[in-house]
């Protein structure tokens, strides 16, 4: 498989409970990113990783979220006491070395529903 | 003001027109511009990355830049039924790691 993995494709919690995603990226690829798209909206930045380092938070990581690449890897992304408000695709992408924001390729996400 | 705006449409043509899809951004730092495809349930594709300002042709798709006006856009020539999908515009400065998408616009071609 060449392409970016993301598990579960969709996840039905209810509100308050925590849930975690998991990305595996493209295996030569050392840069991975997450991203959030709601409903008729672009994706919007979470977080990104190079390697096993997490090198970039966006405001709309609140402290309920938390990512994490362990091994420079597969990422886990971990939303605590879910809202209906994170109710979104978590998009999930990896590049590699050196081509920067022209070389993201993008998995099929995970459609979160809090209900 | 949001960074990217983009008309979310939605957008409808005859199979064989030419459409054309824009974006305005607001941000002068931006250097790098990219059109993506969405299809529904899927993550985005990319289709076309331009570096700084002019033109870019790949096949059916022409990207244009105009950094003077903060306007980008791109033309799909003889649209075909599979180009129906949620074209993204997106934006990155020089450096950066992360992309400022537009919200996109979703276009049907009718055969």
């Amino acid at each position: 498989d060449t392409g970016v993995s993301q598990n579960p494709r969709h996840k039905i919690t209810k509100r308050g409970q925590n849930v975690t995603f998991r990305c595996d990226p493209i295996s030569e690829h050392n840069r991975l990113y997450w991203y959030r798209q709601t409903l008729g909206q672009g994706p919007e930045f979470l977080t990104y990783f190079q390697n096993e380092a997490q090198l970039e938070k966006s405001r709309l990581l609140s402290d309920r979220f938390s990512a994490e690449r362990p091994k420079g890897s597969f990422s886990t992304l971990e939303i605590q006491r879910t809202e209906q408000g994170d109710s979104a695709m978590y998009l999930c992408a990896s590049s590699p070395p050196g081509t920067g924001v022209g070389g993201y390729t993008f998995g099929s996400g995970t459609r979160l529903t809090v209900v | 003001q949001k960074e990217v705006e983009q008309d979310p449409g939605p957008l409808s043509v005859p199979e064989g027109a030419i459409v054309s899809l824009n974006c305005t951004y607001s941000n002068s730092a931006f250097q790098y511009f990219m059109w993506y495809r969405q299809y529904s349930r899927k993550g985005p594709e990319l289709l076309m990355y331009t570096y700084s300002s002019g033109n870019k042709e790949d096949g059916r798709f022409t990207a244009q830049v105009d950094k003077s006006s903060k306007y980008i856009s791109l033309f799909i020539r003889d649209s075909q039924p599979s180009d129906s999908a949620t074209y993204l515009c997106a934006m990155a400065s020089t450096g950066a790691n992360n992309l400022f998408f537009g919200t996109g616009t979703r276009l049907t071609v009718i055969p």
